[in-house]
């Protein structure tokens, strides 16, 4: 079973829509969530990071987390053309105490269409 | 404040040949991870550095691959000598760790092309 998991997509919104992408983890000792975006031949760029479960809003962006469940997902408010990109979900993972390794899912690519 | 620096940013070389990858973090942060990314098999840690030393090199492929940080602002990938399965966008990527604080910041890549 891999570590982290999100569907690979596309998935396709109208512009103006939310989109909404979906993460699952394995570790129950996972504490730092993070949600980068890449866009075709460029690196992840960090668009946002959650370590608390609840929601975690930056513009257009809401992070939620839920520990219980192993669960973090992001949604897009009013998704633009722009938006269109691979989302990597990304998890820390052990050894705990050798600082902040990093597990990536697959990534899910949204397509925005105008 | 300059991000990570990667260079080349591209590369193309023949099978056996040396390659080498070098990256500049962040000034003051003190992790260092190299990672490979696939279509096949999306992004991989290849070895990590914490305060120049390397903490994890499980990732790494095979012998032919080799990573060094000689100090906090320069490491280098060697791939001695290069296959064509070595074709990849190689990303390195830097942080400053806290208990409550961890995120990574990736440089633009070298894309390496093995023939």
């Amino acid at each position: 079973q891999k570590e982290v998991e999100q569907n690979s997509g596309p998935l396709s919104v109208p512009e103006g829509a939310i989109a909404s992408l979906n993460c699952t983890y394995s570790d129950r000792g996972s504490q730092s969530f993070f949600w980068y975006r890449q866009y075709s031949g460029k690196s992840p760029e960090l668009i946002m990071s959650i370590y608390s479960n609840g929601d975690k809003e930056d513009g257009r962006f809401t992070a939620q987390l839920n520990k219980a469940s192993q669960y973090v997902s992001l949604l897009i408010r009013d998704s633009q053309p722009s938006d269109s990109a691979t989302y990597l979900c990304a998890v820390n993972t052990p050894p705990w105490n050798a600082g902040n390794m990093l597990t990536f899912g697959g990534g899910t690519r949204l397509m925005v269409k105008p | 404040d300059a991000g990570v620096i990667q260079s080349p940013r591209h590369e193309v070389t023949e099978m056996g040949q040396e390659v080498t990858l070098r990256c500049k973090p962040i000034s003051g942060h003190d992790y260092l991870f190299w990672y490979r990314q696939t279509m096949m098999r999306g992004l991989e840690l290849l070895i990590y550095f914490n305060n120049n030393v390397p903490i994890d090199d499980s990732g790494m492929p095979e012998d032919r691959f080799s990573a060094k940080m000689p100090n906090a602002s320069f490491s280098t990938l060697k791939i001695q000598p290069s296959e064509p399965r070595d074709s990849a966008v190689y990303f390195c990527a830097s942080s400053f760790y806290t208990s409550s604080y961890n995120e990574q910041f990736f440089g633009p890549g070298t894309r390496l092309t093995v023939l």
